[in-house]
């Protein structure tokens, strides 16, 4: 099977921008998580959706938005783009609630 | 990994000895939780995962023990190897109904030849 796959791989914006992210999770999973890695806040929990549907939600602005498309596949956007915004985004997928995550290589997202 | 934390803590260890890491939970509600290996320029890596209902569970050269009393999980490496080297991160899920991983700080782990 296939592994999660994001893209892009690499994104370079400015302040006030906005970015669309892509996560194709492993087939049959139809769960989708979002975490933002940096260097000062680790490993933070953005969202979760499954079956479409924002299941769970993390201590993040706004500005952080996400969906699920019927095929599993998700996008996460960040709207007016802050330079703290630069982080890992990383997503996983799993079959179900409380099943093992999978992650995939992430984003690296700068804003300059 | 991708830049974990300017103070991550690091583990030296000699190629072929056993490595411990250690990390410590916060939420006794936790009920599954999960090491991560994550080198640098990729996501984590699965290694193993442990349910509340048991106290160590065994894989391929590692092994992960949970102690509920004092929330506190550890990592057992056997015979460490320099592919072992990354940084190493547990995590405990707290979705009430879902997938929402707490993650702790991260343990980098060298592994000298």
């Amino acid at each position: 099977k296939a592994g999660v796959t994001q893209t892009p791989r690499y994104l370079i914006k400015t302040r006030g921008q906005q970015v669309t992210l892509s996560c194709s999770p492993i087939s049959g999973h139809r769960s989708v998580s979002w975490y933002q890695q940096t260097p000062g806040q680790g490993l933070q929990f953005l969202f979760e959706y499954f079956s479409e549907t924002q299941r769970n939600k993390g201590n993040f602005p706004g500005r952080f938005s996400g969906r699920q498309f019927s095929n599993s596949r998700s996008e996460m956007n960040v709207s007016t783009l802050e330079l703290g915004d630069s982080a890992l985004y990383l997503c996983a997928s799993s079959q179900g609630a409380g099943d093992t995550q999978y992650f995939g290589p992430g984003t690296r997202l700068t804003v300059l | 990994g991708e830049s974990v934390g300017l103070h991550l803590p690091t583990l030296s260890v000699q190629e072929g000895d056993n490595s411990i890491i250690n990390c410590a939970y916060s939420n006794s509600a936790s009920d599954y939780f999960i090491w991560y290996k994550q080198e640098s320029g990729k996501g984590p890596q699965f290694i193993i995962d442990i349910r509340s209902n048991m106290d160590k569970r065994q894989g391929q050269r590692v092994t992960v023990l949970l102690n509920k009393t004092v929330k506190h999980l550890s990592l057992q490496i056997a015979a460490t190897q320099p592919g072992d080297s990354a940084v190493y991160f547990c995590a405990e899920n707290r979705g009430n109904a879902g997938n929402m991983l707490t993650f702790g700080g991260g343990t980098r782990l060298m592994v000298k030849p």
